[in-house]
């Protein structure tokens, strides 16, 4: 079955300082890796996907993530965190072929002190 | 500019009086879906499309109907909604193989 365990619930981190999302997949087939964040009260914006190639992928924002097969696993980093950066992440996973039926994640919500 | 329109952004509405939201796409995508969003659970699918009269259940159908004659329109449809229905609804498109792109938002609470 597919599933998509992002296990931090909420995260704290001072501005200027590294961060780092887990997120964990279980899917059937080779999946499609996408992250996703939602300010408050807004809508959900693209960060990056992972379709196939490199498994280190950059996105908007200064937001990069790592695939690791072995691990069932998609990380998202950032090497310096701004104060807009706080909101909600979702990691989700999808089939290859395209279909619309992503899988998303229960999210974690990011507190940035400043 | 291509994007997702959903209407009403806002509703509220009382237990069992039949409402549709409409979610309306300007890029020819064949892929739509809906999505609801509650505290602490994330997205979940409630149905999906992947072409003009092709629909699919997704996660969480029960209480809600979808209809595809259109290519550009995916409207859901609560028949009789109840409190527990109370969420917050996406719609999304995407090409095959694409990403999505989301509406912005539809604010449902069902009294």
């Amino acid at each position: 079955a597919q599933s998509v365990t992002q296990p931090d619930i909420h995260i704290t981190v001072s501005e200027g300082a590294s961060l780092e999302l887990r997120c964990n997949y279980s899917y059937g087939a080779t999946p499609y890796l996408f992250w996703y964040v939602q300010s408050p009260g807004q809508g959900l914006q693209l960060l990056l996907k992972y379709f196939s190639g490199d498994t280190l992928v950059q996105g908007i924002k200064g937001f990069e993530a790592e695939f690791k097969r072995s691990q069932s696993s998609f990380n998202l980093r950032k090497p310096s965190v701004h104060w807009s950066d706080a909101a909600e992440y979702f990691c989700a996973v999808g089939p290859q072929t395209g279909a619309n039926n992503l899988f998303f994640g229960t999210g974690t919500r990011l507190t940035v002190i400043p | 500019e291509a994007q997702v329109t959903q209407n009403p952004r806002y509703l509220i509405t009382v237990t069992g009086k039949k409402l549709t939201v409409t979610c309306s796409q300007n890029m020819n995508h064949e892929y739509m879906s809906w999505y609801r969003q509650d505290p602490g659970l994330g997205l979940r699918q409630i149905y999906y499309s992947m072409n003009v009269e092709v629909t699919d259940k997704g996660d969480v159908p029960e209480g809600y109907k979808v209809s595809r004659k259109e290519k550009r329109n995916f409207p859901l449809i609560l028949e009789s909604p109840s409190p527990n229905q109370t969420s917050l609804y996406f719609c999304a498109s995407s090409s095959k193989g694409g990403r999505q792109y989301f509406g912005p938002g539809t604010r449902l609470t069902v009294t």
